[in-house]
């Protein structure tokens, strides 16, 4: 176990709609990241939070949003859904020192149909 | 940008013998953490070893080890004494610290299978 959570751990809906997927990081840790992973495809960087500020941006889409909030726990908003945004979503969170290794969460899959 | 590339689609491996993945990466900083990430069926991303790019001595943990060539940019993972539970989805990552507390970048994973 991580430490890190997420929910839901499965999502299925319909094209165009909108859905929020939340992110609990390890105690103490202050980053959280977001990540896609599509069927059979490596990882891919989307948004990073720091103590509630935006801090990097990957390979984010415009519909796609996120917060982190004062509590440090984070949301992804994911809207005007369309087939091709079913994937792995990963939550990752980390420290500001040691080693900078990145926790993951058990990710949540989203199943657009 | 920092890429990582992991050449390797898929291997294969013998119960109990050894198997080396490879990784190779390109970037312009000097300082930088190194990572092998492995994905079981379950999907969870569970973090196998990681190196410190300012330490020459190769990183070590239990069964794994790695063979890190900071000049040629390469970060190969090997896995000794292989077990049916090593089968998985294995992901190179990289991670500069130049500017900060950076994303992850990863390689496309190598997907490994444990013959018995």
């Amino acid at each position: 176990d991580s430490g890190v959570t997420q929910t839901p751990k499965h999502l299925i809906t319909a094209t165009g709609q909108r859905v929020t997927l939340r992110c609990s990081p390890r105690s103490g840790d202050l980053s959280v990241y977001w990540y896609q992973q599509s069927l059979d495809q490596g990882l891919q960087f989307l948004i990073q939070y720091y103590n509630g500020e935006e801090r990097a941006k990957g390979n984010i889409l415009e519909r796609f949003s996120a917060q982190q909030f004062p509590d440090l726990h984070s949301e992804l908003n994911l809207s005007s859904l369309e087939l091709g945004d079913s994937a792995l979503y990963f939550c990752a969170s980390s420290a500001m020192t040691g080693t900078y290794e990145q926790y993951f969460g058990p990710g949540t899959r989203l199943t657009v149909t | 940008a920092q890429t990582v590339t992991q050449s390797q689609p898929e291997m294969s491996v013998q119960e109990a013998e050894t198997v080396t993945l490879s990784c190779t990466y390109d970037t312009s900083e000097s300082d930088y953490y190194l990572f092998w990430y492995k994905q079981p069926p379950s999907r969870q991303m569970i973090l196998v070893i990681r190196q410190e790019a300012y330490k020459q001595q190769n990183a070590t943990e239990n069964r794994f080890s790695v063979n890190f060539q900071k000049a040629a940019k390469s970060f190969s993972l090997k896995i000794s004494d292989s077990q049916l539970g090593d089968a998985a989805m294995y992901f190179c990552a990289y991670r500069g610290l130049s500017s900060g507390n950076t994303p992850l970048v990863f390689g496309k994973g190598t997907r490994l299978s444990v013959i018995a």
